[in-house]
């Protein structure tokens, strides 16, 4: 069975302080890792996607990366509108479904 | 462009109604994708379909939960009798193209009380 554990569970940063969320997954075959980010009251919002180990997504201040067994989001000088929930998913070869972590809840302080 | 379409945004109604909640996917999207979430349990598949037939519907938790997609535009889910318990927010989310890479594009979710 398809596994994804996020870690830490909450995080609290002052603007400015760069810091990484972990996703570790288990999967009979990666056919993509898909990184989301939720607002409240909110549905998750498409952020990247990475397909193979050692490849890179940037997007503003955020850059996904990618191994066999876990990928990271790294977030650079982070600002208060990042604050957000961060969910990471995995799709295996022979599925049609995602299956989610619970999420990273990042709250950036000014 | 028109993102997923649910409504409604927010339904509160008493144990034992009927509750339906309603899907529009994203216009080209063959991938349809019901889920729960709640604080305790996180985000939950419910039922996905692919050209409109229902692939797997293992995460519906029991036979008071039914979800029915008549054409591509469109999808139902529906709650006969609803329970306190079932109260969560329901999102649905659409792809492009199911058993691929595409990632999923969520609706705003449909927040649901149940008294």
């Amino acid at each position: 069975e398809d596994q994804v554990t996020q870690s830490p569970e909450a995080l609290r940063l002052q603007e400015g302080e760069s810091s990484s969320l972990n996703c570790s997954y288990t999967v009979s075959g990666l056919r993509g890792l898909f990184w989301y980010r939720q607002d409240p009251g909110k549905g998750p919002e498409f952020l990247f996607t990475l397909y193979s180990a050692g490849e890179e997504k940037e997007k503003e201040r955020l850059k996904a990366t990618l191994t066999k067994k876990e990928s990271f989001l790294h977030i650079t000088a982070p600002k208060p509108e990042d604050s957000a929930t961060y969910l990471c998913a995995v799709q295996a070869t022979n599925a049609g479904k995602s299956t989610f972590g619970d999420g990273t809840t990042l709250t950036v302080k000014p | 462009d028109a993102g997923v379409i649910q409504s409604p945004r927010h339904e509160v109604t008493e144990m034992g109604q009927e509750v339906t909640l309603r899907c529009k996917p994203i216009s080209g999207h063959n991938s349809l994708f019901w889920y729960r979430q709640t604080m305790m349990r996180g985000l939950e598949l419910l039922i996905y379909f692919n050209n409109n037939v229902p692939i797997d519907d293992s995460g519906m938790p029991e036979d008071r939960f039914s979800a029915k997609m008549p054409n591509a535009s469109f999808s139902t889910l529906k709650i006969q009798p609803s329970e306190p318990r079932d109260s969560a927010v329901y999102f649905c989310a659409s792809s492009l193209k199911g058993y691929s890479n595409q990632p999923q594009h969520f609706g705003d979710g449909t927040r649901l009380s149940i008294l």
